[in-house]
């Protein structure tokens, strides 16, 4: 099945540098991929996705850049606030129907902002 | 209001007194997934279900049972829980779109603790 891996764990960075967050999945049939943004005691919630058929999506100040090649994506977060300060998941799936359009998601990453 | 509805919202309990977490919907979602979140190890995935009547495992079915007998409700049922089953359970649900899983919505979730 898919396996998805996320990198870094943690990353620290000062107000309104940028922040990037890897991950490579291993299953070249995945053709969406999402990341949710989690802030200390809340729910996950989508911030961005990206659909196979794309290289980059952008809204505002994060971005998703997808290599299909090199099977990973990352995403991008300029001008970062502290408000960005969060555990990031991304995740992929393959076509919904089946046990192979589950979606999978990577370990997290905890971004932290520095004023 | 549009929500995915977890209870309860916290719970202490006892090794191996079952109990039920319960999980609604009202968004008329098909898609419907138990999470488990552990410091470190991001959203471990027990069971999901496409559709009614449809329930898979996830990556950490043991110890678990689901049922999806009616569209919005998926009941997360702990036969006989065991102290490594104290973690922060989230409960999410997503329509499809085209041909992902499109966007997941999570309850706010449920702390379990089992003495």
């Amino acid at each position: 099945g898919e396996n998805v891996e996320q990198h870094p764990s943690t990353l620290s960075v000062q107000e309104g540098d940028s922040a990037v967050i890897k991950c490579t999945y291993s299953d070249s049939a995945s053709n969406y991929f999402p990341w949710y943004k989690q802030e200390l005691g809340k729910r996950p919630q989508l911030i961005i996705d990206i659909r196979s058929n794309v290289g980059e999506k952008k809204d505002q100040r994060i971005a998703v850049t997808l290599n299909k090649t090199a099977k990973h994506f990352s995403l991008h977060i300029t001008e970062t606030q502290p408000e960005d300060s969060a555990v990031y998941f991304c995740a992929a799936s393959m076509n919904y129907g089946g046990s192979q359009g589950n979606l999978i998601f990577g370990k997290g990453t905890k971004l932290s902002v520095k004023p | 209001e549009a929500q995915v509805t977890q209870n309860p919202r916290y719970l202490i309990t006892v090794t191996g007194k079952k109990l039920t977490v319960t999980c609604s919907q009202n968004m008329n979602h098909e898609y419907m997934s138990w999470y488990r979140q552990d410091p470190g190890l991001g959203l471990r995935q027990i069971y999901y279900s496409m559709n009614v009547e449809v329930t898979d495992k996830g990556d950490v079915p043991e110890g678990y049972k689901v049922s999806r007998k009616e569209k919005r409700n998926f009941p997360l049922i702990l036969e006989s829980p065991s102290p490594n089953q104290t973690s922060l359970y989230f409960c999410a649900s997503s329509q499809p779109t085209g041909r992902t899983t499109g966007e997941l919505f999570f309850g706010e979730g449920s702390r379990l603790t089992v003495l």
